[in-house]
């Protein structure tokens, strides 16, 4: 499997204070994600990197931003968090964009806005 | 777009009793099919997938074929174990677009 971790792996925050959630691969893999997963709707998109400094947006990256200063990080940041924010949090990696590659997913992180 | 409909549950089995996930797609390219598994606190594992028409995935005494005229890729198991107790979920993936069922939850029993 590859090697994927995200930080924190929970946090607890207050409407209106910005969060950053970490991820980080060992594994060199160009592509990186950023999902939430809710209930009854599995996992979605917010965001997506083909490369340092080369994100797009997915399904649902309204109030979310990313950056990727370095191939094994991925950040993801709420500017302002709103309860509708809270979630979990899944990072995931691939090689490529080729549809028959395999995202490989980080453990997850569960954020909580208040 | 691309989406994923798969059997929401949650499905309670017995050991060693048969397995069916049902899951549909619908796309308008030709994606690759996934099932991904997610234990307790876990991220999300893959569990099996097909890249094209009649492949069949399988994994751990799990399978699935990838049914291009029913637009369907069911997951089967024959004989369930209490370990297999987590949430499957389906995905398709058609280049940066993975789209994903709501996940079903799966309870086996001793």
């Amino acid at each position: 499997d590859a090697g994927i971790t995200q930080s924190p792996r929970h946090k607890v925050t207050e409407t209106g204070t910005p969060v950053t959630l970490r991820c980080h691969q060992t594994e060199n893999h160009r592509y990186m994600y950023w999902y939430r997963q809710d209930p009854g709707h599995g996992l979605r998109l917010i965001h997506y990197s083909y490369g340092v400094k080369d994100t797009d947006k997915g399904e649902v990256s309204d109030g979310y931003s990313v950056s990727r200063s370095k191939t094994e990080d991925f950040l993801l940041t709420l500017e302002s968090a709103t309860s509708s924010q809270t979630s979990v949090y899944f990072c995931a990696s691939a090689t490529s964009s080729n549809p028959t590659d395999t995202q490989y997913f980080g453990p997850g992180t569960r954020l909580t806005v208040l | 777009g691309d989406s994923v409909t798969q059997m929401e549950g949650p499905v309670t089995l017995s050991e060693e009793a048969f397995l069916t996930i049902n899951c549909t797609y619908t796309a308008t390219g030709y994606p690759s099919l996934f099932w991904y598994v997610q234990y307790p606190g876990e991220g999300l594992q893959l569990l099996l997938k097909a890249t094209k028409a009649d492949d069949k995935g399988s994994n751990k005494g799990f399978e699935a074929t990838y049914r291009k005229e029913t637009t369907s890729f069911h997951l089967e198991k024959g004989s369930v174990q209490v370990s297999d107790s987590a949430v499957y979920f389906c995905a398709l993936s058609d280049r940066n677009d993975m789209r994903f069922g709501a996940g079903t939850r799966l309870t086996v029993k001793p």
